[in-house]
């Protein structure tokens, strides 16, 4: 068990509707990262945020968008959702903000990740 | 582009044999380089990192991987597979953000 925690699990809804999914990181981090698994596209980065604000951003479509909340929790929402946006959603969270030493090199940047949700779009 | 490479999709390995998983990277400079595993319905657990210093980098479980400049490689080894080690592995470069593989799934059969 990783400590960070992402519901919910699994999310079917149709094309065209909007969904939100959350996240709380491990107790003491200040960033959170969300990611998208596909088969077709892999594990692609999405956004990151740290203590509130955006700090990276990765492949993330403009229909689509997150916010880290003042408690630290953080919700990815997908919105006019479309058939290839069924994926498995990961989010991960580390003590630091990623940047100055690098993708995680540094132990206070690592990465750890929650189990992820499943979303299933019809 | 900058991007990191597993050619293998799938490996099959008996139990106890040992395990070598290729990464290579396309990359202007020595990315920082990672190994992640991920366990059915699990996320990711990092194994291991590199990013300066000795080629030979040791991670948890018993995996390490070797950095060879020349061969734009950080291929992951284990000398004796273990069951539970049946898994996909990803191999992660780059620099602020990190770009991962296609990933390798391992097969671990009795």
């Amino acid at each position: 068990d990783s400590g960070v925690t992402q519901t919910p699990k699994h999310l079917i809804t149709a094309t065209g509707q909007r969904v939100t999914l959350r996240c709380s990181p491990r107790s003491g981090d200040l960033s959170v990262y969300w990611y998208q698994q596909s088969l077709d596209q892999g594990l692609q980065f999405l956004i990151q945020y740290y203590n509130g604000e955006e700090r990276a951003k990765g492949n993330i479509l403009e229909r689509f968008s997150a916010q880290q909340f003042p408690d630290l929790h953080s919700e990815l929402n997908l919105s006019s959702l479309e058939l290839g946006d069924s994926a498995l959603y990961f989010c991960a969270s580390s003590v630091g903000s990623g940047t100055g030493g690098g993708a995680g090199v540094y132990d206070k940047d690592t990465q750890y990740f929650g189990p992820g949700t499943r979303l299933t779009v019809l | 582009a900058q991007s990191v490479t597993q050619p293998d999709i799938h490996i099959t390995v008996s139990e106890g044999a040992s395990l070598e998983l290729r990464c290579n990277y396309s990359y202007g400079a020595t990315p920082y380089l990672f190994w992640y595993v991920q366990s059915p319905g699990q996320g990711l657990q990092l194994l291991l990192k590199y990013f300066s210093g000795d080629t030979l980098v040791q991670g948890i479980k018993g995996f390490e991987a070797e950095f060879k400049r020349s061969q734009s490689s950080f291929n992951l080894r284990k000398p004796s597979v273990h069951w539970s080690d049946a898994a996909e592995y990803f191999c992660a470069g780059g620099y602020q953000k990190v770009t991962f593989g296609t990933g390798t799934k391992l097969q671990v059969i009795p």
